[in-house]
């Protein structure tokens, strides 16, 4: 089975720096895709970035970038130029790109990222 | 509608009643998921529709919860009997389903407290 693992219970960044969130994950899988969801006190999980294992090349979204090591099995999230919007839990996730797992993401236990003005 | 709608939107319950929670998903998307989240917890997956079927039912954590999809539209999760522990924020996505890189929206959630 696989699982997700963030080691940052909480973190805080101060506005305009720069912050990185950790991810580790285990699976035996070779294709699959990862992915990083914020979750504000609204409760919505709102997708920032996506990652195909099979890509070499990290995924990037404005200010939003990561860096995914396959062979280490990592996935960190770094955020530029912090705003006080970033402040939110945020949730790394995997799903698998076998087609009988019917596209169930399972998440890490979150990162709660607060930003100092 | 525009997104995933769930209702309602906070759930006081005693426990030992039954309680039902209602998904509505982005419309034409086949792909249905609900998810627990504890207090201070990651996100749990519970079941998986794929159109009104339901081929992964793995995550549901006792014979007290189920759930449905009708017309291959809404869905409901029932929780019988609740207990304190079922306190939580249960999540719905939908996806387009088909290919997996599709990407799956989230409702807001309900929110439902066991008293």
């Amino acid at each position: 089975a696989q699982t997700v693992t963030q080691s940052q219970p909480e973190m805080s960044v101060q506005e305009a720096e720069t912050v990185t969130l950790s991810c580790t994950y285990d699976t035996s899988e070779s294709d699959y895709y990862l992915f990083w969801y914020k979750q504000p006190p609204s409760r919505q999980m709102i997708l920032v970035i996506r990652q195909e294992a099979y890509k070499q090349q990290n995924a990037t979204e404005n200010r939003f970038s990561v860096n995914f090591q396959k062979a280490a099995k990592s996935f960190s999230l770094k955020i530029s130029d912090s705003q006080l919007g970033d402040a939110a839990m945020y949730f790394c996730a995997y799903r698998s790109a076998s087609g009988n797992q019917g596209g169930k993401l399972i998440f890490g236990q979150g990162t709660e990222l607060s930003v100092k003005p | 509608g525009a997104g995933v709608s769930q209702s309602p939107s906070n759930k006081v319950t005693e426990k030992g009643k039954d309680v039902e929670l209602r998904c509505d998903p982005i419309s034409g998307h086949t792909a249905l998921y609900w998810y627990r989240q504890s207090l201070g917890q990651g996100l749990e997956f519970l079941i998986y529709f794929q159109g009104n079927s339901a081929p992964d039912k793995s995550g549901l954590p006792s014979d007290r919860f189920s759930a449905e999809r009708t017309g291959g539209s809404v869905s409901t999760l029932t929780i019988q009997r609740t207990q304190q522990e079922d306190s939580a924020v249960y999540l719905c996505a939908s996806s387009r389903g088909g290919p997996s890189r599709t990407e799956a929206f989230f409702g807001q959630g309900t929110r439902l407290t066991v008293v």
